[in-house]
């Protein structure tokens, strides 16, 4: 079975650039989520989604991130404009439903650095 | 809002045991996870609780109790490729949010 595909891996941008991540989750999961790892530090949620409706949002900085899942499967996340405390690993993740003992599997990241 | 507190590091020795704990502070628990995240790498599910008490696997077991709002992860004969941060990660309906994470480095 495939896993959470995200792309691209490393992104290099000034700051005030936009960047966007992909993601496709795993097939068949409908919850999908977008974490932010800043280093030495636990994954912070920035959005949930359950198919194509937003679950969570709440700690998403909305005047520069957005995200969508237009059909319910992949996923963009668009930073606009990047800020040098954007600097962080962003993990997408996926479970098959919103029950609260299905495991969520990550994506292997993308890496972006603003400079 | 929730408060999910681990140690931020620990040193134990090959063979050795190690119990990393986490506490937590929540409205509305639905069950904590583990995972491990090497560096560089993305976490893996270790263990989920729901229920009070001990879940084992293998190597690893963890313990949850609910009225404390505590749990431990308990690793036996310790290996070097078990350095890694641990991560503590509590659910909120279906929502997971993760502790600090703590950075267990094991020695020769």
């Amino acid at each position: 079975e495939a896993g959470v595909a995200q792309s691209p891996r490393y992104k290099i941008i000034e700051k005030r650039q936009s960047v966007a991540f992909w993601c496709n989750p795993i097939s068949g999961h409908a919850t999908l989520y977008w974490y932010q790892q800043i280093l030495g530090q636990g994954p912070k949620l920035l959005i949930q989604f359950q198919n194509n409706g937003v679950v969570d949002d709440s700690q998403l900085p909305k005047d520069r991130f957005s995200a969508e899942r237009l059909k319910g499967v992949d996923s963009t996340l668009k930073i606009q404009p990047a800020k040098l405390e954007d600097s962080a690993v962003y993990l997408c993740a996926s479970r098959t439903g919103q029950s609260s003992g299905n495991t969520i599997y990550f994506g292997e990241g993308s890496w972006l650095t603003v400079v | 809002g929730q408060n999910i507190d681990q140690p931020t590091e620990m040193t134990a020795t090959e063979g050795a045991i190690v119990q990393i704990n986490c506490t937590y502070q929540t409205s509305g628990f639905n069950g904590l996870f583990w995972y491990q995240q090497h560096a560089g790498e993305a976490p893996t599910f270790l263990s989920y609780n729901v229920l009070d008490g001990l879940e084992e696997k293998g190597r690893f077991s963890s313990f949850l109790s609910r009225s404390k709002g505590y749990s431990y992860l308990l690793l036996k004969e310790l290996q070097m490729k078990d350095s890694a941060s641990y991560l503590c990660a509590v659910v909120r309906y279906s929502t997971l949010t993760f502790g600090k994470g703590t950075m267990l480095l094991v020695s020769p």
